[in-house]
């Protein structure tokens, strides 16, 4: 199927560990990006890239670190966790607008990886 | 700054009523705006956006730029509408940035 993977899906961890998330996408997108849903269930965004160049980075912990290898793959690397990083993160992908389009291109979101820091 | 207010945490009708969940905005330029919804145990996806002005699943929503709202309507929900509905703002900074609101869980009883 194509879609926006993520793996794991659920992550049960110590404060203080490092963890990694993975997000996959197989739709051919250009641009790649990384959600946080806290508690209240308020999305916002972490960071984006587009052909494996950093477009946008929100203001988060530099304890987090995003790395993409390819345009197909944009991962998260959570350093020193903390109770406060337990949330749902969310991968997302989209093309490119086109040079002069009228409107954004859809943000096709993955399944999402829930984190739990105890 | 840019901003996206959802007043309603959770709306609750029943079937065969009108709905409306609120989104208004803050924002200087012309926004680009949507509405992204998540069924229970499905991802987030697109239901409209303000430009293709089309009716999606008997929804609509229209831009009102001089009440900087963009509030989502059906004139009957169906028990399959129970979801949470987000409203999205994308600006002129052509990055993609989506700026999401609280978003509102609809709940439609039987």
């Amino acid at each position: 199927d194509t879609a926006v993977s993520q793996t794991p899906k659920y992550l049960v961890t110590q404060m203080g560990n490092d963890k990694s998330i993975k997000c996959e996408q197989n739709l051919g997108h250009d641009t790649m990006y990384w959600y946080k849903q806290d508690s209240k269930k308020f999305l916002k965004i972490m960071f984006s890239y587009n052909n494996k160049e950093l477009i946008i980075n929100e203001t988060v912990p530099n304890r987090f670190s995003p790395k993409s290898p390819d345009k197909a793959h944009l991962n998260l690397h959570i350093n020193s966790l903390e109770l406060g990083d337990s949330a749902v993160y969310f991968c997302a992908s989209s093309q490119d607008r086109l040079a002069g389009g009228p409107f954004l291109n859809e943000q096709f979101f993955g399944p999402g990886t829930r984190l739990t820091v105890l | 700054a840019q901003r996206v207010t959802q007043p309603e945490k959770l709306l609750s009708v029943f079937k065969g009523a009108p709905v409306e969940l609120k989104c208004n905005y803050s924002y200087s330029g012309s926004p680009e705006l949507f509405w992204y919804v998540q069924y229970s145990r499905q991802r987030l996806q697109l239901l409209l956006r303000h430009i293709s002005r089309e009716s999606i699943k008997g929804f609509t929503a229209d831009l009102n730029k001089g009440e900087t709202s963009f509030h989502l309507k059906k004139p009957f929900a169906q028990e399959e509408d129970s979801a949470m509905y987000y409203c999205a703002l994308h600006g002129s900074s052509n990055t993609g940035k989506l700026i999401f609101g609280q978003g509102t869980t609809l709940q439609v009883k039987p």
